[in-house]
């Protein structure tokens, strides 16, 4: 596609659910991030991919945090028994590889948990 | 570990003022350099980049220079306008190839 697809664009859930964010990378683009954006707030490292594999997943918070990334492409951030202050908006960036490359946001997902 | 600092927001200033955003690093190796802006209601985007020492990143009259000595990347520009107000986040990419972020400076320009 164009650019950095990220879905659902806003979700709404009550506490205790599970939800999964997904992410849609740039054709091509093997580096793929997550990082959380709570109001006011900078963006909060989550978890990196080089392809399919992620070297640093130091940023989940908690084992409630998961993510995946099949084929290369796209990639799914589950959160489980969500808790209110998992609201926040997340964000997804996809690169090309090497470190002086351009990384490209999605539009991210904003979640409330109610 | 790597890690940006960012200078605290909120900035105000006047239209035609000097701006300047501090940002110092800390990172093993030599990590590649960013600014990303926010506008209101848009996603993140590139402003500029500087790639090694000394390296001068320059978009839209913005500017800021890599220096190892310091460890800094500090951005300015000579005249802001109304529409500079955003959010400007300093970044590092490091060898491995992971990004990280500062905590963002919002910048707000009156006319």
């Amino acid at each position: 596609g164009a650019g950095v697809s990220q879905s659902p664009s806003n979700k709404v859930t009550e506490k205790g659910k599970d939800v999964e964010l997904r992410c849609d990378p740039i054709s091509g683009h093997t580096a793929l991030y997550w990082y959380r954006q709570s109001l006011g707030q900078g963006l909060e490292f989550l978890i990196y991919f080089q392809g399919n594999s992620a070297p640093d997943k130091s940023g989940l918070p908690s084992d409630r945090f998961s993510a995946e990334r099949t084929g290369g492409s796209v990639s799914t951030l589950t959160i489980q028994r969500t808790q209110q202050e998992d609201s926040a908006v997340y964000l997804c960036a996809s690169s090309l590889g090497g470190r002086n490359t351009e990384a490209f946001f999605g539009q991210g997902t904003r979640l409330t948990v109610v | 570990g790597d890690s940006v600092t960012q200078m605290e927001g909120p900035v105000t200033l006047s239209e035609e003022a000097f701006l300047t955003i501090n940002c110092t690093y800390t990172a093993t190796g030599y990590p590649s350099l960013f600014w990303y802006v926010q506008y209101p209601g848009e996603g993140l985007q590139l402003l500029l980049k500087a790639t090694k020492a000394d390296d001068k990143g320059s978009n839209k009259g913005f500017e800021a220079t890599y220096r190892k000595e310091t460890t800094s990347f500090h951005l300015e520009k000579g005249s802001v306008q109304v529409s500079d107000s955003a959010v400007y986040f300093c970044a590092l990419r490091t060898g491995a190839n992971n990004l990280f972020f500062g905590t963002g400076t919002r910048l707000t320009v009156i006319p």
